[in-house]
């Protein structure tokens, strides 16, 4: 398995501009979510989707669209780059019945905006 | 809402020191507790995690223990390397939530 996957690994806009950050995941997990980390603040989460067909928004998710067509992938959107956007994203699943809701993390995408 | 706090770093150390790195939460209920580490360039990688009060964690020398009475989750090793250097994140989820909620992290640096 290749546990969870990010692209691309680092990525540098223009404010304004639009993108998509990719995370797949081959353990069949139903849940899915969208971190972001900003220096002395810890992770924050994003979106999450408890399954295909099913988002819901996390603690800061202003500026960020997320769809789940399938259970593998879960896109994250920047449909319009602000500086504020600036941080290093981690994509992470786990599955029900995980005790404890373990998670499993991506290796991350390092977003910078101009 | 829920809320974790936890030691600001960095802390630095000499191999074969005894680490501590507190931790402290905020929760409704009887939330699961975990400590990540995330070593330079990579990705959280799940370290140990307790599940109910007084369970003990443990992994690569590394433990914890689910404090309820003192809603604590501090990490402790006998004696630090080199290659424990790396950021240190305890977290919570609880209240039938599956995402985590992070302190800020602990940055250890482990001198030779």
């Amino acid at each position: 398995n290749a546990g969870v996957t990010q692209t691309p690994k680092f990525q540098v806009l223009k404010t304004g501009q639009s993108m998509t950050l990719q995370c797949a995941q081959d353990m069949n997990h139903e849940y899915m979510s969208w971190y972001r980390q900003d220096p002395g603040m810890g992770l924050r989460l994003i979106h999450y989707s408890v399954g295909a067909g099913i988002t819901d928004q996390g603690e800061v998710p202003n500026g960020y669209n997320v769809s789940r067509s399938t259970t593998e992938d879960f896109p994250l959107r920047l449909l319009s780059a602000a500086p504020s956007q600036t941080s290093v994203y981690f994509c992470a699943s786990n599955a029900p019945g995980q005790g404890g809701n373990t998670q499993y993390f991506g290796p991350g995408t390092r977003l910078t905006v101009l | 809402g829920d809320s974790v706090t936890q030691m600001e770093g960095p802390v630095t150390l000499s191999e074969e020191a005894f680490l501590t790195i507190n931790c402290t939460y905020t929760a409704t209920g009887y939330p699961s507790l975990f400590w990540y580490v995330q070593y330079p360039g990579e990705g959280l990688q799940l370290l140990l995690k307790a599940t109910k009060a007084d369970d003990k964690g443990s992994n690569k020398g590394f433990e914890a223990t689910y404090r309820k009475e003192t809603t604590s989750f501090h990490l402790e090793k006998g004696s630090v390397q080199v290659s424990d250097s790396a950021v240190y994140f305890c977290a919570l989820s609880g209240g039938g939530r599956r995402a985590l909620t992070f302190g800020s992290g602990t940055r250890l640096q482990v001198q030779p």
